[in-house]
């Protein structure tokens, strides 16, 4: 069956530090993989995806993320945290023909400190 | 540019009551979905459908009925509340068979006391 999972319930960073969040997936086919951002109160905002092609993908906000078929492995990354960056963020995987069907990780919130 | 809209944004029930949260898109997109969200627990899938009169389960469908009886409209129905049921729902739809992202409603907050 397929599954995402994001291993860090929860990230403290400093503003300006570097930032990598973890995500697994387990999917059999050729996977297309989302990350989403959540901030309090609010609801979804598509980050980035990753449907085939180049396997550094670029999204809003500066954040990027990199499709690694071996580690089946599909972490963001932002080079420089804003405060305003602090929010929850879920890593998905299409499921189905075109990937139609959302499966979600359980989500990684982010505390920026200053 | 209304994209998936979602109503009412918060209600409070009572445990037994019934209740159906609306969700409508005008986007023409086949598939859609419900998803509930818990702290620690991400996005679960309710329930879904990939056109008009056809549904399906999801991951966690107890408790909630679901029909479709047009393209744009994808109504979830709480036959008898139970506090179980208290998480913020979200409704969801994507073309079918296409590579692309699901646009998401801004959520149902809903509580069962």
């Amino acid at each position: 069956a397929q599954s995402v999972t994001q291993p860090d319930i929860h990230i403290t960073v400093s503003e300006g530090a570097s930032l990598e969040l973890r995500c697994n997936y387990s999917y059999g086919a050729t996977p297309y993989l989302f990350w989403y951002v959540q901030s309090p109160g609010q609801g979804l905002q598509l980050l980035l995806k990753y449907f085939s092609g180049d396997t550094l993908v670029q999204g809003i906000k500066g954040f990027e993320a990199e499709f690694k078929r071996s580690q089946s492995s599909f972490n963001l990354r932002k080079p420089s945290v804003h405060w305003s960056d602090a929010a929850e963020y879920f890593c998905a995987v299409g499921a189905g023909t075109g990937g139609f069907k959302t499966i979600f990780g359980a989500g990684t919130r982010l505390f920026v400190k200053a | 540019n209304a994209g998936v809209t979602q109503t009412p944004k918060f209600q409070v029930l009572k445990t037994g009551q019934s209740m159906t949260l609306q969700c409508a898109q005008d986007m023409n997109h086949e598939y859609m979905s419900w998803y509930r969200q818990d702290p620690g627990m991400g996005l679960r899938l309710i329930h879904y459908s990939v056109g008009a009169g056809i549904t399906d389960q999801g991951e966690v469908p107890n408790g909630y009925n679901v029909s479709r009886s047009t393209t744009e409209d994808f109504p979830l129905r709480l036959l008898s509340a139970a506090p179980s049921q208290t998480s913020v729902y979200f409704c969801a739809s994507s073309p079918y068979r296409q590579a692309t992202e699901a646009f998401f409603g801004q959520g149902t907050r809903l509580t069962v006391v």
